[in-house]
């Protein structure tokens, strides 16, 4: 199981935002971070815990192994207000619930 | 440019059966496992099923196990996924999505994901 919180955040542009993430086991690094926003695929920002996938911009930041992992945004911008999603890849595929990232 | 593409969607009734398709290209299809994973309206995402590039290994989440089917066409570069049964809970955008395997573990996360297609299920 994969635990996502808080589920909602509201947070102003520019602001540095952590999203957490904790699994019910050890997990290695096999974590990934998706993005989504409304009516889009989601888009993979994050691998191997915290690993940046191609064309991610280097404010996004993934941390963490074991049960605890994190995704940091350092400075946010308008078109990082979304939904994101942890996942584990330890054992099959398991998504956390999703936190909601909304302008405050 | 690598793609994804599924079609297949649609409105069914609850008991009857749909066969969704995922179509690829500018990618190596045999060297990569193709899953599929699921979003009802409002809710989170939910891992169905999954083939290895080979075929040879399937895999599908314990919530659907037994009315799901995959399947994979090497000559057509398709993936296929067969749902049985269907009720009101299969209710989704259904999002076909490549793996990509992390060089540090051996594991395989989702590198290239489809637009998805509707599955509605009602009377």
């Amino acid at each position: 199981v994969m635990t996502q919180f808080p589920a909602t955040l509201s947070v102003s542009p520019g602001e540095r935002v952590t999203l957490s993430c904790r699994a019910s086991q050890s997990l290695a690094s096999n974590v990934a971070w998706y993005q989504q926003k409304p009516g889009q695929a989601p888009r993979l920002l994050i691998y191997h815990a915290s690993t940046r996938a191609t064309d991610v911009p280097d404010r996004f930041s993934g941390s963490g192994s074991g049960t605890e992992f994190t995704l940091t945004i350092s400075s946010l911008q308008s078109e990082d207000f979304a939904v994101y999603y942890c996942q584990q890849y330890n054992h099959w595929y398991t998504f956390g619930q999703g936190t909601k990232l909304e302008i405050k | 440019e690598m793609q994804l593409s599924e079609s297949g969607g649609g409105l069914v009734q609850p008991g009857e059966s749909l066969r969704l398709s995922c179509a690829a290209s500018g990618f190596t299809f045999s060297d990569y496992g193709i899953s599929w994973v699921r979003q009802a309206p409002g809710k989170g995402l939910e891992w169905v099923a999954v083939i290895s590039g080979s075929g040879q290994t399937i895999h599908y989440a314990d919530s659907v196990k037994g009315r799901l089917t995959i399947s994979r066409d090497h000559s057509t570069s398709t993936v296929s996924l067969e749902i049985k049964g269907l009720s009101a809970d299969d209710t989704a955008v259904y999002y076909c999505v490549k793996e990509q395997i992390d060089m540090y573990t051996s594991g395989w996360y989702f590198d290239l994901w489809g637009r998805g297609t509707v599955v509605t299920v009602s009377s």
